[in-house]
């Protein structure tokens, strides 16, 4: 049971590259979310689905395009990388319900990060 | 301003102490908090969780949420070598996304 996997692990684009990062789950999840982690901001939001077919915007939306073809499968596009994109990025997924207080058991869990730079 | 603050650090402390990690906010309608730990190269991993304000503990962790004053705090009795890590606190209002807003996290150091 792999839980969350992100590919790839670190990679180098130069300004202008476009490139994909996929995000994997194997809990059948419906809920699944990008963040971008850089020092001292914590965690910020890219994008979010909340199943299959449908995508919405987080906090920092722009310059970043998702798909989420597959339940298990969740997609962060760059299409002109910027220097600015350089960061961590994080995938995760959890539970949905309509049961407020299930949230406690149903906590995000999250991939192990990938670390794009972008000169 | 952002919604929630924690002192970066790092936070240096000798094996065996009481660490003390907080968080302040200032979105008022939050009612969930949580604790996660990131060890470095490594994703988030989910430590705590509290619904509304007071108390939960967990083994030597405990947690604790002030809604009134907009204040969170984890403690950790007697702190081991392993307990090295950032520790970020992150909340969120019950809506349908669940996304979760974070602080910038606090880096403890747990000396042998």
């Amino acid at each position: 049971n792999a839980g969350v996997t992100q590919t790839p692990k670190f990679r180098v684009l130069k300004t202008g590259q476009s490139m994909t990062l996929l995000c994997a789950q194997d809990m059948n999840h419906e809920y699944m979310y990008w963040y971008r982690q850089d020092p001292g901001m914590g965690l910020r939001l890219i994008h979010y689905s909340v199943g299959e077919g449908t995508t919405a915007k987080g906090e920092v939306p722009d310059g970043y395009n998702v798909s989420r073809l597959k339940k298990q499968n969740f997609l962060l596009g760059l299409e002109s990388a910027a220097p600015s994109q350089t960061s961590v990025y994080f995938c995760a997924s959890s539970y949905s319900t309509g049961e407020v207080r299930a949230f406690s058991n149903q906590p995000q869990h999250f991939g192990d990060g990938t670390r794009l730079s972008i000169l | 301003q952002k919604e929630v603050e924690q002192d970066p650090g790092p936070l240096s402390v000798p094996e065996g102490a009481i660490v003390s990690l907080n968080c302040t906010y200032s979105n008022s309608a939050f009612q969930y908090f949580m604790w996660y730990r990131q060890y470095s190269r490594k994703g988030p991993e989910l430590l705590m969780y509290t619904y509304s304000s007071g108390n939960k503990e967990d083994g030597r962790f405990t947690a604790q949420v002030d809604k009134s004053s907009k204040y969170i705090s984890l403690f950790i009795r007697d702190s081991q070598p392993s307990d090295s890590a950032t520790y970020l606190c992150a909340m969120t209002v019950d809506t349908g996304r669940r996304a979760l807003t974070f602080g910038s996290g606090t880096r403890l150091q747990v000396q042998p």
